[in-house]
């Protein structure tokens, strides 16, 4: 069974620019869901994909969207970054309807912008 | 205004104590509670969770107590390993809605 995996590990951006972070599901999940980890804060929702549509959105403004691909990968783009997007963005893949607690996170993408 | 209050930033203990880590929530709607650990360049792992209907669940060396009229929380670790120092969230939700996180506490087991 392959986890939920991540990438890039690491990226840094400056302001105004455009950035893609991509997560690939556990096998036999078929439903991403996007966190913002700032420092010192708790992961907090940006918005989750399942069907290929967006499924239910956190208090994220428009710049931030996503995709979700038939082999149920997803991505996460932010355009015009700003410095307050430096965190660490966490996928998490489940299967729809299952319990909250089978929800597994991947190791997180750390964004720096400078 | 945060749902989720974990207002312990850090705590310490020695190898072989408790842990007692707390958590406080805000909204009574809430009925489904998890532990969550994270070690450094990993992402959160589940570690317990607890339903509303329940006042405790035990896991092992793990368990989570639930007060709901106090609406809060707490993990205890008995014993304490060196293993167990890693960042801990509290996450709540109710029905499917997403979790919501407390900012976490890092805990130190010190040998």
């Amino acid at each position: 069974e392959t986890g939920v995996t991540q990438s890039p590990t690491h990226l840094i951006k400056t302001r105004g620019q455009q950035v893609t972070l991509r997560c690939s599901s556990q096998s036999g999940h078929n439903t991403v869901s996007w966190y913002q980890q700032a420092l010192g804060q708790g992961p907090q929702f940006i918005f989750q994909y399942y069907r290929e549509e967006e499924n239910g959105r956190g208090n994220f403004p428009p710049r931030f969207s996503g995709l979700q691909f038939p082999n149920y990968s997803s991505e996460l783009n932010v355009n015009a970054l700003e410095l307050d997007d430096s965190a660490l963005y966490l996928c998490a893949s489940s299967f729809q309807g299952g319990a909250p607690n089978e929800q597994f996170f991947g190791p997180g993408t750390r964004l720096t912008v400078l | 205004d945060q749902q989720v209050k974990q207002n312990s930033p850090s705590l310490s203990v020695q190898e072989g104590r408790i842990s007692i880590l707390n958590c406080d929530y805000t909204n009574s709607m809430f009925d489904y509670f998890l532990w969550y650990k994270k070690y450094p360049a990993e992402g959160p792992t589940f570690l317990i969770s607890i339903s509303s209907i329940k006042d405790k669940n035990e896991d092992g060396r793990f368990t989570v107590f639930l007060n709901k009229s106090a609406k809060h929380l707490s993990l205890h670790i008995v014993p304490s390993q060196p293993g167990d120092s890693a960042v801990y969230f509290c996450a709540v939700t109710s029905g499917n809605t997403p979790l919501v996180f407390g900012k976490g506490t890092r805990l130190s087991v010190i040998a």
